[in-house]
């Protein structure tokens, strides 16, 4: 069974630019989540997915962030513009159904977004 | 005070000790409590999970919670030098639409 697929891996940017990622879940996984994961802190959920809709989006920071999931398949999470805060591992996850502690999430390898 | 606390560690400990990592969170709505392990430039992978209060284990990982403490609790046994990765405590209410809160994880070390 194929991972939770992420890309770009590593982003370099200046800061005011956009950038993109870019998830692909686990076939068949229903819900979908994207983490920011700050250097020496846990994952911090910035939107969850239940099939195309949302769930949680409430730390999002909504000016600059957005995220769609369209087709309740693949995701992509956008930032614009960047600012130097935002720099951190971007983390997709999923779990078959509602994500209960009973419902295992899945981590993609993550993208490193560095702000300049 | 922080939802979720979470010594950072790091810690170092010989082969085959056993290992205590903690938590202390202050919302007492969470009922579902987990382990993850990460390791260096990889995403969390789940360790495992308990529902509400009480013990569960699994090889050599035992899972406490302590609810009326608001404590939770991972012990590795015979640890390894495999074992060395930052390990991250979660909860959540478990209802729908219900938020991850995940601890800021430590860094453990099991030197051969």
């Amino acid at each position: 069974e194929a991972g939770v697929a992420q890309s770009p891996r590593y982003k370099i940017i200046e800061k005011r630019q956009s950038v993109a990622f870019w998830c692909n879940p686990i076939s068949g996984h229903a819900t979908l989540y994207w983490y920011q994961q700050i250097l020496g802190q846990g994952p911090k959920l910035l939107i969850q997915f239940q099939n195309n809709g949302v769930v949680d989006d409430s730390q999002l920071p909504k000016d600059r962030f957005s995220a769609e999931r369209l087709k309740g398949v693949d995701s992509t999470l956008k930032i614009q513009p960047a600012k130097l805060e935002d720099s951190a591992v971007y983390l997709c996850a999923s779990s078959l159904d509602r994500g209960t502690g009973s419902n295992e999430q899945f981590f993609g390898p993550g993208t490193r977004l560095t702000v300049l | 005070q922080k939802e979720v606390e979470q010594d950072p560690g790091p810690l170092s400990v010989p082969e085959g000790a056993i290992v205590s990592l903690n938590c202390t969170y202050s919302n007492s709505a969470f009922q579902y409590f987990m382990w993850y392990r990460q390791y260096s430039r990889k995403g969390p992978e789940l360790l495992m999970y308990t529902y509400s209060s009480g013990n569960k284990e699994d090889g050599r990982f035992t899972a406490q919670v302590d609810k009326s403490s608001k404590y939770i609790s991972l012990f590795i046994r015979d640890s390894q030098p495999s074992d060395s990765a930052t390990y991250l405590c979660a909860m959540t209410r478990g209802d729908y639409g219900q938020n991850f809160v995940f601890g800021p994880g430590t860094r453990l070390s099991v030197l051969p």
